[in-house]
């Protein structure tokens, strides 16, 4: 079956646009997942959703990150006024449930902020 | 695609050697540990897991040891192949949350 989906696969913006990324997750898994990997590290949890409603979104680096995910199935990861900073791949993930289920993730999107 | 890692620590071993990559965790009450395997340009890729009542799961070619009393997780590979280079992170979830907090990865490197 397919897997969890990213699309674009590259994204090139300029310093202060706004981005869009998309996440097309398992059909029939309720939690998603977005997490942020910088070269060099380990992937970084961003928020999580089950069903339609953000669980937590502590991983949020600031107000300018917001992600939705309205029918609880496709989500879309909002970044504003686009600092070089957030130059990073962004992941998600998704999983049957919440705790202890394994997360299946996606290629990711490739941020470049010039 | 983008590499993954190139400041990571690295492991290089002859294929049909086995392989042992280990990890540090942080968080005692972490309950869940995973092992990913990340390709270039591609997203973390489950392997094995275990739970914090266990000290040893075996899977296909691959061991989990997990010992609590040192925070220490390992990954054995046996007979490393060629596809399993890779940059390989380990990850562990706390209190049953469903957040992972990822370690940093150790870069595998498999001579033919």
């Amino acid at each position: 079956g397919a897997g969890v989906s990213q699309t674009p696969s590259n994204k090139v913006t300029e310093k202060g646009k706004y981005v869009e990324l998309r996440c097309d997750p398992i059909s029939g898994h309720t939690a998603l997942y977005w997490y942020r990997q910088s070269l060099g590290q380990g992937p970084e949890f961003l928020i999580y959703f089950q069903g339609t409603g953000a669980a937590d979104d502590s991983g949020l680096p600031n107000d300018r990150f917001f992600a939705v995910r309205p029918e609880g199935s496709v989500s879309t990861l909002k970044i504003q006024r686009t600092e070089r900073g957030d130059s990073a791949v962004y992941l998600c993930a998704s999983s049957f449930g919440g705790a202890s289920y394994e997360q299946y993730f996606g290629p990711g999107t490739r941020l470049t902020v010039t | 695609g983008e590499s993954v890692g190139l400041h990571l620590p690295t492991l290089s071993v002859q294929e049909g050697d086995n392989s042992i990559i280990n990890c540090a965790y942080s968080n005692s009450a972490s309950d869940y540990f995973i092992w990913y395997k990340q390709e270039s340009g591609k997203g973390p890729q489950f392997i094995i897991d275990i739970r914090s009542n266990m000290d040893k799961r075996q899977g296909q070619r691959v061991t989990v040891l997990l010992n609590k009393t040192v925070k220490h997780l390992s990954l054995q590979i046996a007979a490393t192949q060629p596809g399993d280079s890779a940059v390989y992170f380990c990850a562990e979830n706390a209190d049953s949350s469903y957040k992972l907090i990822f370690g940093s990865g150790t870069r595998l490197l498999v001579r033919p």
